[in-house]
């Protein structure tokens, strides 16, 4: 199974603060790579497909990018604004079983 | 607009099954697959299996092969998924998600509750 590894597992931020979350995958995935966001007690929420694709109604703060070898990819958001404390997933959709990131909490 | 709407939660013996339904609105069904998705508690997402809803092609998780079953009823725009063999680690909140390979719109989630 192809592991993804997130990393910071957890990070204290600020409103207004621009943060990073990186993801590193055990093998090349291509572009088959995607960011939700999940609030507690709901479910998770699509944020960005296929690295940078920014989905429908997600705001624009929000922005995908990887680096080209297929491995490397982040997440970040240019501005915090309290609504997107949460934690933070990326996963996998080259190859079955489409595997997680271990999740990234950010906090106030 | 696009609504996933899960059957209520569960909860069984070690030993028993367990079987959630997934019902769509909002889009043409068998236009696109069904994954099922599990979350334990306090723990991250785990992929269990797809299924294409226009043909009944499935893909489950190596780790859930011979246990799981996902099905669909076209008729009614609803996706089922039965896991059988139940044991405490299977205690989880089971999603239901559009999509094959990311996961687009999502049901709000069964709890099962595995419990002697």
């Amino acid at each position: 199974d192809i592991q993804m590894t997130q990393s910071p597992s957890s990070l204290s931020a600020s409103v207004g603060d621009r943060v990073t979350i990186t993801c590193l995958a055990s093998q090349s995935i291509s572009a088959y790579l995607s960011w939700y966001q999940q609030k507690p007690g709901t479910a998770p929420k699509v944020l960005i497909s296929a690295v940078s694709t920014l989905q429908s109604g997600v705001p624009s703060r929000f922005s995908g990018s990887g680096s080209g070898s297929g491995t490397d990819f982040t997440l970040t958001i240019s501005s915090l604004q309290p609504e997107d404390f949460a934690t933070y997933y990326c996963q996998q959709g080259y190859t079955a079983p489409y595997t997680f990131g271990q999740g990234t909490k950010l906090e106030i | 607009q696009i609504q996933l709407v899960q059957s209520g939660g569960e909860v069984k013996k070690p030993g028993a099954s367990v079987k959630v339904s997934c019902k769509a609105s909002g889009y043409t069904f068998n236009k696109y697959g069904v994954s099922w998705l599990r979350q334990a508690p306090g723990q991250g997402l785990e992929w269990m299996g797809w299924i294409n809803a226009y043909n009944g092609d499935t893909k489950y998780a190596q780790k859930f092969r011979g246990r799981v079953a996902m099905t669909t009823d076209t008729s009614t725009s609803t996706a089922y998924m039965e896991l059988r063999s139940l044991t405490s680690d299977d205690t989880a909140v089971y999603y239901c998600a559009r999509g094959d390979w990311f996961f687009d719109f999502w049901g709000r989630g069964t709890l099962v509750t595995v419990s002697s």
